[in-house]
């Protein structure tokens, strides 16, 4: 079955830094495309970042230059690694198997997802 | 970006009814590209309906989902106690992929 775990959520001061892990079972991260999805107190979903089963790397505006999405194949886990935090970014964060549409993204399994708060 | 708007907010029904949701896009969506989710607190998000009308795998077939362009449709046959959540539509027709506000299906 396919399973996926999220990590490392908790309370971060603005500015501050944490990295998200996705351990992921019952499929290899290597073959497939993954994303982290995030959603803030109140409001809705939104897609953050996505890493190719090639490597290549994408991000929303909204996180471009401060996230890192990245992934240790031995580990079957992908990471995000979070900088200069600010208030905005205080969400649950989703990992996600992403099926890829003419280049646009749908998510057909996720984990529970992590809290981070970003606390000023 | 496309801007989804999920109506009712809220939908109070009773195990037995039929549940309908609507997702309206601010422009049209391409190629019908458009998922439902179901989300319960505590539990992963799960996909239900991708391309508008396809029933992702395991999904019972009392779950439907119609649409084109701009407008779109979940329905729920009959609802069954497990099915009182929130609901998600989202679009991939063009980038970036963009959800809905939600609607909150809750027992009457």
């Amino acid at each position: 079955d396919v399973q996926l775990v999220e990590s490392g959520g908790g309370l971060v001061q603005f500015g501050g830094s944490l990295r998200l892990s996705c351990a992921a079972s019952g499929f290899a991260v290597n073959s497939n495309y993954m994303s982290w999805v995030r959603q803030a107190p109140g409001k809705g979903l939104e897609w953050v970042s996505v890493i190719y089963s090639g490597g290549s790397t994408y991000y929303a505006d909204s996180v471009k230059g401060r996230f890192t999405i990245s992934r240790d194949n031995s580990k079957n886990t992908v990471y995000l690694q979070m900088n200069s935090l600010r208030d905005e970014d205080t969400a649950v964060y989703h990992c996600a198997r992403t099926k890829m549409v003419r280049g646009v993204y749908y998510f057909d399994y996720w984990g529970q997802g992590t809290l981070v708060t970003v606390s000023s | 970006e496309i801007v989804l708007t999920q109506s009712p907010g809220t939908l109070s029904l009773s195990p037995g009814e039929r549940a309908t949701l609507s997702c309206r896009a601010s422009q049209s969506v391409s190629n019908t590209y458009l998922a439902w989710y179901q989300d319960k607190p505590g539990q992963a998000p799960r996909l239900l309906i991708n391309g508008a009308s396809s029933r992702a795998t395991g999904i019972p077939d009392r779950f439907s989902g119609s649409g084109s362009g701009t407008d779109f449709t979940l329905t729920i046959s009959r609802l069954e106690p497990e099915d009182f959540a929130m609901y998600y539509c989202q679009q991939y027709g063009s980038s970036p992929p963009t959800f809905g506000q939600g609607t909150k299906l809750e027992i009457k």
